[in-house]
């Protein structure tokens, strides 16, 4: 089955900086790639996803980006603020329907600290 | 907004009682997800259930059953609980666009789980 690794496990950044995180799978037959932030006390959120057409994506200060010869895809957020401090997954999904329906693998996890 | 409600947010069971984990969407997703959280390990699939009545091992599925009889709740099942089940769960649901159109998984915000 698919398996999706995830670094770092902690990074920490001072407001203002990029952070990048980083993940790799291991099922070429990946196509589905979300990014969920989730902050103390609360389940993930969504906040951005790619599908294995498209090399990147874009939405204000988040990007991700998808690199399907070495099978790995990255986040990166710019211009970090405290507000943006909590555990982010990635994830790796391949196609529904099937016996798939959508499933979705886990990275490990990163819990991203921004100090102001 | 996709609303994912978990019945409870914390939960205290001792060992070998039989525990029950509720969870109910409102946008008439067709799939549903049961995960587990733990520090290092990300999200851990149990079970899923693609229609009513229909259910599919997921990950980590032994000392778990899941029950899926409308298709707005999906509910979890400890069958006798043990110490090395307490943990976070997660309960997740999506639609079903077809082959191929993986769709995002909305989260509940868990339910946190001791067993003494």
């Amino acid at each position: 089955g698919e398996n999706v690794e995830q670094h770092p496990s902690t990074l920490s950044v001072q407001e203002g900086d990029s952070a990048v995180i980083k993940c790799t799978y291991s099922d070429s037959a990946s196509n589905y790639f979300p990014w969920y932030k989730q902050e103390l006390g609360k389940g993930p959120q969504l906040i951005i996803d790619i599908r294995s057409n498209v090399g990147e994506k874009k939405d204000q200060r988040i990007a991700v980006t998808l690199n399907k010869t070495a099978k790995h895809f990255s986040l990166h957020i710019t211009e970090t603020q405290p507000e943006d401090s909590a555990v982010y997954f990635c994830a790796a999904s391949t196609n529904a329907g099937g016996t798939s329906y959508g499933k979705l693998t886990f990275g490990q996890g990163t819990i991203l600290t921004v100090h102001p | 907004d996709v609303k994912v409600t978990q019945s409870s947010r914390y939960l205290v069971k001792r060992t070998g009682e039989k525990v029950f984990l509720e969870c109910v969407q409102d946008m008439d997703h067709e799939n549903m997800f049961w995960y587990r959280q733990d520090p290092g390990l990300g999200l851990r699939l149990i079970y899923f259930s693609y229609d009513v009545k229909m259910k599919e091992k997921g990950d980590i599925p032994e000392g778990y059953s899941v029950s899926r009889e409308k298709k707005e709740r999906f509910s979890l099942i400890l069958e006798s609980a043990s110490t090395n089940q307490t943990s976070m769960y997660l309960c997740a649901s999506s639609f079903s666009r077809g082959w191929g159109l993986n769709q995002p998984q909305h989260f509940g915000d868990g339910t946190r789980l001791s067993i003494l």
